[in-house]
């Protein structure tokens, strides 16, 4: 299957500090990238979907001056927490998806980054 | 609103036997529904996609059925081995973001296969 890169896969900053986290897509082209949240025990929370060169959408309740999103390439997009509070401590996942047909609708995620905010 | 419904109990099930995890969806008809498999601390990883057109679909050890009437979805693991204990989410299609369709996620089933 495809390869998705997220970095870094683990995070502990101060709070009030921003940190930014790097999705790539290795051996496709990425039309979509999606940006989701999870706690624990809890399912995938979809934060925003950005396609690239365009502008994120993002999903209810999520503050996009909060959480930046760019998808600068078909193979790289970015999410940064600014001014991060202990609250934005989660599990960020990101995930991509190309191909035509039906394969366009299967999303390839990455490993993952746990944010600890302190 | 739409709501995805899956066994949110562990289930536990011994080494060799078929699992059988279900997935219930209300209030939409998603065109194809798409199971994944997640592990502690990792993203998760595509296992199968079935379209609303097909019954039944397989590979390897696993099996998928769609039931558009029951608006119920199984996942079927057979020869269960200790290796596939993980959390196992359904996710039917629905609704629109950024201008594609997006695939809303289960809480998953958590899958212990016990030697």
């Amino acid at each position: 299957g495809a390869v998705v890169s997220q970095h870094p896969s683990r995070v502990i900053c101060k709070s009030g500090t921003s940190v930014k986290i790097e999705c790539r897509s290795l051996d496709f082209q990425a039309t979509t990238m999606f940006w989701y949240r999870q706690f624990p025990k809890q399912s995938l929370m979809l934060m925003a979907t950005s396609n690239e060169g365009s502008k994120a959408t993002y999903e209810q309740g999520v503050e996009k001056d909060k959480f930046l999103i760019n998808h600068a390439s078909l193979t790289l997009s970015t999410l940064t927490v600014t001014s991060a509070h202990p609250e934005d401590s989660s599990f960020y996942i990101c995930s991509a998806r190309g191909g035509r047909g039906i394969a366009k609708n299967i999303q390839y995620f990455g490993a993952g980054t746990r944010l600890s905010v302190l | 609103s739409q709501k995805i419904e899956q066994n949110s109990e562990a289930l536990n099930i011994q080494e060799g036997k078929t699992a059988t995890l279900t997935c219930n969806y209300t209030n939409y008809s998603p065109a194809y529904l798409q199971w994944y498999r997640q592990d502690p601390g990792r993203g998760p990883v595509f296992l199968l996609l079935i379209r609303e057109n097909e019954k039944e679909k397989r590979k390897e050890r696993l099996k998928v059925t769609f039931d558009t009437t029951l608006k119920q979805s199984l996942f079927h693991i057979t020869a269960s081995q200790p290796a596939d204990s993980a959390t196992y989410l359904c996710a039917p299609q629905g609704g629109y973001s950024g201008g594609y369709q997006k695939v809303t996620f289960g809480i998953g089933t958590k899958l212990q296969v016990i030697p």
